[in-house]
């Protein structure tokens, strides 16, 4: 079955510091992998997605990730922290076979601080 | 354009009071997904619809769950006689489901942030 652990609750950066999120994943086949972010008391928001291709993927807001097939991993990472980058980070895999519409299987959520 | 939109924001209900909640995905999105988040939980898969089938229902947790999806648009789920540990925010996602190879990211609504006391 698909799985994502992400092992950290919370990471803390100084604003300008770069940040890692790390995302690890257990699936069978291809894995579609993809970051979320929640800012309080409002939905999720799409950040990137890897379904082939660059193992560095870009996505909004200055976010990337890379894929590492041999450690299973898609750690999300940025240059430079802003302190509006604060917020819940999910990563997912999609689950289930192709044909069953590919519902999101969601880690438990890093929590996300940037300090000035 | 319009995102997608769920309503009631909040709603509060006495235990044993049957909810309903309303999705508005995205014009033109196929793909409809139902989730659940609560702290104990996390984030849960209930059900997906394309179109206005379900092929997968797996996530809904009890039979007092259930959702239906018209004219491949609105979508409602409803949950029968409440339990406190149905208390949660729901979210709805849709997509514009898969096309060919290609998987697309779904999109999320505000999501319904449900008590039951």
């Amino acid at each position: 079955a698909q799985s994502v652990a992400q092992p950290e609750d919370q990471v803390n950066v100084a604003e300008g510091n770069p940040l890692t999120v790390k995302c690890t994943y257990s699936v069978s086949g291809n894995p579609y992998l993809f970051w979320y972010v929640q800012y309080p008391n409002r939905g999720l928001q799409f950040l990137l997605k890897y379904i082939t291709g660059d193992n560095l993927v870009k996505g909004s807001y200055g976010f990337e990730a890379e894929f590492n097939k041999s450690q299973t991993s898609f750690h999300l990472k940025k240059p430079s922290a802003l302190v509006s980058d604060s917020a819940l980070y999910f990563c997912a895999v999609r689950g289930g076979l192709y044909n069953q519409g590919g519902k999101l299987i969601f880690g438990q959520g890093t929590e996300l601080s940037v300090k000035p | 354009g319009a995102g997608v939109s769920q309503s009631p924001s909040n709603k509060v209900t006495e235990k044993g009071k049957d909810v309903e909640l309303r999705c508005d995905p995205i014009s033109g999105h196929t793909a409809l997904y139902w989730y659940r988040q609560s702290l104990g939980q996390g984030l849960e898969f209930l059900i997906y619809f394309q179109g206005n089938s379900a092929p997968d229902k797996s996530g809904l947790p009890s039979d007092r769950f259930s959702a239906e999806r018209t004219g491949g648009s609105v979508s409602t789920l409803t949950i029968q006689r409440t339990q406190q540990e149905d208390s949660a925010v729901y979210l709805c996602a849709s997509s514009l489901g898969l096309r060919g190879r290609r998987f697309n990211e779904q999109f999320f609504g505000p999501g319904t942030r449900l008590t039951v006391l």
